[in-house]
């Protein structure tokens, strides 16, 4: 089946070590992008890809960043994570969304714990 | 600028009755609207959307929901409540006016469906 697929489904790391979480897709879709969810909160967009061009929201911290090496990968680096960086974070991808009305598809998330 | 709002955190229905989960939301241009269920420690999953078309648009596990422009609103319903529907419910939308703009969540609304 076609899908959204994350790793790890669970990341643990220490205050200020850096991490990656990284996301692959077999839709072969545009888009993808990543949210970070807190506390059964409103998924936050921190990035989207649309193909290769980046862009980020204006109020994601610089210490998050976003590499997309091929059309099924995309990365999301945590530099020096702080507590409050703990969250999930969804990655999902999009086939187009210029055209407004493509759904996005999520992957499982990976939960984020910051010791 | 577009918005949605879920004005309830939580909705309570017994199993075999009717559910319904508000949404309104506010745009400039003409709506795309969505609607996701997230279950615990799980990605968000499409339910259904609405783009153009008829009104009542009916999706995934049984879910329909009603577009109505004069108010403003997309509300999610289901006509018998599962205890297998309980999940996290988020209602999103794009204004199908500018291209760019990225997809709004509202801050959810938790379904509980008891025995």
């Amino acid at each position: 089946d076609a899908m959204v697929i994350q790793n790890p489904r669970y990341q643990v790391t220490q205050f200020g070590k850096p991490v990656t979480l990284s996301c692959s897709q077999t839709l072969n879709h545009n888009v993808m992008y990543w949210y970070q969810q807190k506390s059964s909160q409103a998924p936050k967009l921190l990035f989207h890809y649309y193909d290769k061009d980046f862009n980020n929201e204006a109020d994601t911290p610089d210490n998050f960043q976003s590499r997309r090496p091929n059309t099924s990968f995309c990365f999301l680096d945590i530099r020096s994570p702080g507590l409050g960086d703990a969250a999930m974070y969804l990655c999902a991808t999009s086939r187009d969304f210029f055209r407004g009305g493509n759904e996005q598809f999520f992957g499982p998330g990976t939960r984020l714990t910051v010791l | 600028a577009q918005s949605v709002a879920q004005p309830e955190d939580q909705v309570n229905v017994a199993e075999g009755n009717p559910l319904t989960v508000k949404c309104t939301y506010s745009v400039s241009g003409n709506p795309y609207l969505f609607w996701y269920v997230q279950y615990p420690n799980r990605g968000l999953q499409f339910l259904l959307k609405y783009i153009t078309g008829d009104n009542l648009v009916k999706g995934s596990y049984g879910f329909e929901a009603e577009f109505n422009k004069s108010q403003t609103s997309f509300h999610l319903k289901k006509p018998s409540a599962l205890v297998s529907d309980s999940a996290l419910y988020f209602c999103a939308v794009r204004d199908g006016g500018n291209a760019g703009n990225m997809l709004t969540f509202g801050g959810g609304t938790r379904l509980m469906v008891k025995p």
